[in-house]
């Protein structure tokens, strides 16, 4: 079966200030997609970057990026030059065969 | 189009009565998700649908759960008899079939969902 698991349910980062948000996933597959998805507070969750499992270059989006390590079946999400805005729960996911499976997520505070 | 809609945002109902939830999904994905999503945790898979077809059913979804997508447009997701454990929010996606892995989905706002 194919879990996420996120192991930092709050972090913190000053504004301007650069963050980390860990995920690490369990599979057997090869082909698969990971995500990064973001919920404001009572939003819909938004697509923030996705990354392909069989491209070796971390996907880029703006201040958002990866560091995908496929042997370690590690996927974090960094977010340079935080703003206010970045505050919000953050989602790892994993896809494979379009069935697509979320971590318990991780809640963002950006101080000003 | 724009986005994924459900309806209705909120709902509080009795212990033991029946909902029912809709969702349209963006016109051109034939793919359509449902998820359940209680405080403080990431979505929790339900059902999906090709076009009209069920095509999985997580063991989450009791028998009390029905979802159906006639015509493979919208969406409905009923709960009969409804428990307190059924208080969550409840999310539909869609997205494009891709030839491989997934293009990621879209979300709607969702419908929160209070049995008291």
């Amino acid at each position: 079966a194919q879990t996420v698991t996120q192991s930092q349910p709050e972090m913190s980062v000053q504004e301007a200030e650069t963050v980390t948000l860990s995920c690490t996933y369990d599979t057997s597959e090869s082909d698969y997609y990971l995500f990064w998805y973001k919920q404001p507070p009572s939003r819909q969750m938004i697509l923030v970057i996705r990354q392909e499992a069989y491209k070796q270059q971390n996907a880029t989006e703006n201040r958002f990026s990866v560091n995908f390590q496929k042997a370690a079946k590690s996927f974090s999400l960094k977010i340079s030059d935080s703003q206010l805005g970045d505050a919000a729960m953050y989602f790892c996911a994993y896809s494979v065969h379009n069935d697509m499976r979320f971590g318990a997520g991780t809640r963002l505070t950006v101080k000003p | 189009d724009t986005g994924v809609s459900q309806d209705p945002r909120h709902k509080i109902t009795k212990r033991g009565q029946n909902v029912t939830f809709r969702c349209d999904p963006i016109s051109e994905h034939n793919r359509l998700y449902w998820y359940r999503q209680t405080l403080g945790q990431g979505p929790e898979f339900l059902t999906y649908f090709q076009n009209e077809a069920q095509l999985e059913k997580s063991r989450l979804l009791s028998d009390r759960f029905s979802a159906e997508r006639p015509k493979g447009s919208f969406s409905t997701l009923e709960i009969q008899r409804t428990e307190q454990g059924d208080s969550a929010m409840y999310l539909c996606a869609s997205s494009e079939v891709v030839t491989r892995g997934a293009g990621g989905y879209t979300f709607g706002s969702g419908t929160r969902l209070t049995v008291v």
